[in-house]
C-alpha cells in the first residue's frame, strides 16, 4: 500500500460528460502529480501540484483540470469527455517537488467512455 | 513525440539467471532516470534511479547502468525470482517534466 488513494475504482460514462478524479497524498506529501495511461501507451504526465501551486504541466488537454485543495488532495476534471479519453489515470505524490524525488503511485482510476 | 523508449514489450527469463530490461531516450537534458515495476491492479512501485552524473546505481539485486553517450539506461535483476515478474517502466526528467517509457512486461519463469 503507497498511502496514496484514489476514487472511485472505475468510472463508467457517457461522450460529451464531465468527471471528477480524486486523489489523497500520502501524509505529508506535498506534491501531487497526475498522470494518463492508455491501452498500449506508457504513462502520460498529465500535470503536477505543490502545495496548492501549479508546478509543471506535461500533455495535458485544455477540456482537463486540476487543482489542489488547502488539505493538499487533489481533484482531476475531465470534461467534454470523448472516447479517447478511456484510460487508466493514476495520481502519485511526493514529498517535494523536486523531480528526483521518487513518486507514490496511487492504484489508479479507470475510465470508460462509451 | 516518445522521449523514452522501451522497445521490448515483453521479455521471458528463468528463475535464478539475470533479467536486463533496457531503455533508450532522446532528450540530452534529461538529469534523472528512474525504473517503476507495476503489477496488475495496482500503481507503479519506485524501484531505483540514478542522477545523470553517475553510470551505474545498485540496490540489492537491482543495477541500473547509465550509458549518457548512447542514451540507454539498463536495468539488471540478478538473480531473477518469480516475484519479479510484473511491468518495469523507466521514466526521465528534465526540469519539472517527467516521461515515461511504454514498459517491459517481465516474466519470470520458475
Amino acid at each position: 500500500d503507497s498511502g496514496v488513494t484514489q476514487t472511485p475504482k472505475h468510472l463508467i460514462t457517457a461522450t460529451g460528460q464531465r468527471v471528477t478524479l480524486r486523489c489523497s497524498p500520502r501524509s505529508g506529501d506535498l506534491s501531487v502529480y497526475w498522470y494518463q495511461q492508455s491501452l498500449d501507451q506508457g504513462l502520460q504526465f498529465l500535470i503536477q501540484y505543490y502545495n496548492g501551486e501549479e508546478r509543471a504541466k506535461g500533455n495535458i488537454l485544455e477540456r482537463f483540470s486540476a487543482q489542489q485543495f488547502p488539505d493538499l488532495h487533489s481533484e482531476l476534471n475531465l470534461s467534454s469527455l470523448e472516447l479517447g479519453d478511456s484510460a487508466l489515470y493514476f495520481c502519485a505524490s511526493s514529498a517535494s517537488g523536486g523531480h528526483s524525488y521518487e513518486q507514490y503511485f496511487g492504484p489508479g482510476t479507470r475510465l470508460t467512455v462509451t | 513525440d516518445q522521449q523514452v523508449k522501451q522497445n521490448s514489450p515483453s521479455l521471458s527469463v528463468q528463475e535464478g539467471r539475470i533479467s536486463i530490461l533496457n531503455c533508450d531516450y532522446t532528450n540530452s537534458m534529461f538529469d534523472y532516470f528512474l525504473w517503476y515495476k507495476k503489477y496488475p491492479a495496482e500503481g507503479p512501485t519506485f524501484l531505483i534511479s540514478i542522477s545523470s552524473i553517475k553510470d551505474k546505481n545498485e540496490d540489492g539485486r537491482f543495477t541500473v547502468f547509465l550509458n549518457k553517450s548512447a542514451k540507454h539506461l539498463s536495468l539488471h535483476i540478478v538473480p531473477s525470482q518469480p516475484g519479479d515478474s510484473a511491468v518495469y517502466f523507466c521514466a526521465a526528467t528534465a526540469g519539472d517534466q517527467f516521461y515515461f517509457g511504454t514498459g517491459t512486461s517481465l516474466t519470470v519463469i520458475p
